[in-house]
């Protein structure tokens, strides 16, 4: 079956320390995108990628970096420098040219 | 502010009643509104999708309305039932970028 698979569900991070949250999708789709959700309000844009070895910084990049070495492939790094990290991230992807987005089932990450 | 208000924010019903959600937004220029469901902790998924011309659109017992004049959906619920809890979040794309604007989402619990 086609998706979009986000990994690790949950995800526990001690202070100052750099963590990885994997998205891998075997749509084809060209684009894919990193969103925070947080309790009250709408989901915010981190980063996304047009296109494989291209991406631009959303509403919300400071503390987070990306890479697009594969097309099927859109990992997210948390740094330290991020300060308020416990969130719920989502990965999503879309075909160019189409509306429909398609999401992950998500990453629960909290800083212990 | 947030270009895209929902209310109420949260919503009780019974089993086997009606309900309607709001969805205002001042997203310009418009392209597309969508609904999502999500389930907590997992990813959002689409319910519909509605562009300008649209004024309706229906998906089991699911019902979206567009007024694109008053800048206005809602979606209507009928003959709730328990898996309906979620948070239901609209979502308003602008411009050829397909540009997503989320609403904080509202969350509607079903209860027996």
């Amino acid at each position: 079956d086609g998706g979009i698979t986000q990994s690790p569900k949950y995800l526990f991070r001690k202070e100052g320390q750099n963590v990885t949250l994997s998205c891998e999708q075997n749509l084809n789709h060209d684009a894919m995108y990193w969103y925070r959700q947080d309790p009250g309000q709408g989901l915010r844009l981190i980063y996304y990628s047009q296109i494989v070895n291209d991406f631009q910084k959303g509403d919300i990049a400071e503390g987070y970096s990306v890479s697009r070495e594969k097309k099927e492939s859109f990992p997210l790094t948390v740094t330290s420098a991020q300060k308020n990290p416990t969130a719920f991230y989502l990965c999503a992807s879309r075909q160019s040219g189409q509306v429909g987005y398609t999401f992950g089932s998500g990453t629960r990450l909290t800083v212990v | 502010k947030n270009q895209v208000e929902q209310s109420p924010q949260s919503l009780i019903i019974l089993e086997g009643k009606n309900c309607t959600l709001q969805c205002n937004y001042t997203v310009s220029p418009f392209s597309n509104l969508r609904w999502y469901k999500q389930d907590t902790g997992r990813g959002p998924v689409s319910l519909t999708i509605m562009t300008f011309s649209e004024n309706t659109k229906s998906n089991g017992r699911y019902t979206a309305t567009l007024d694109a004049d008053t800048k206005q959906s809602s979606l209507h619920i009928t003959a709730s039932q328990l898996s309906d809890s979620a948070s239901y979040i609209c979502v308003v794309s602008a411009g050829d970028n397909n540009d997503m604007r989320f609403g904080a989402g509202t969350r509607l619990t079903v209860k027996p």
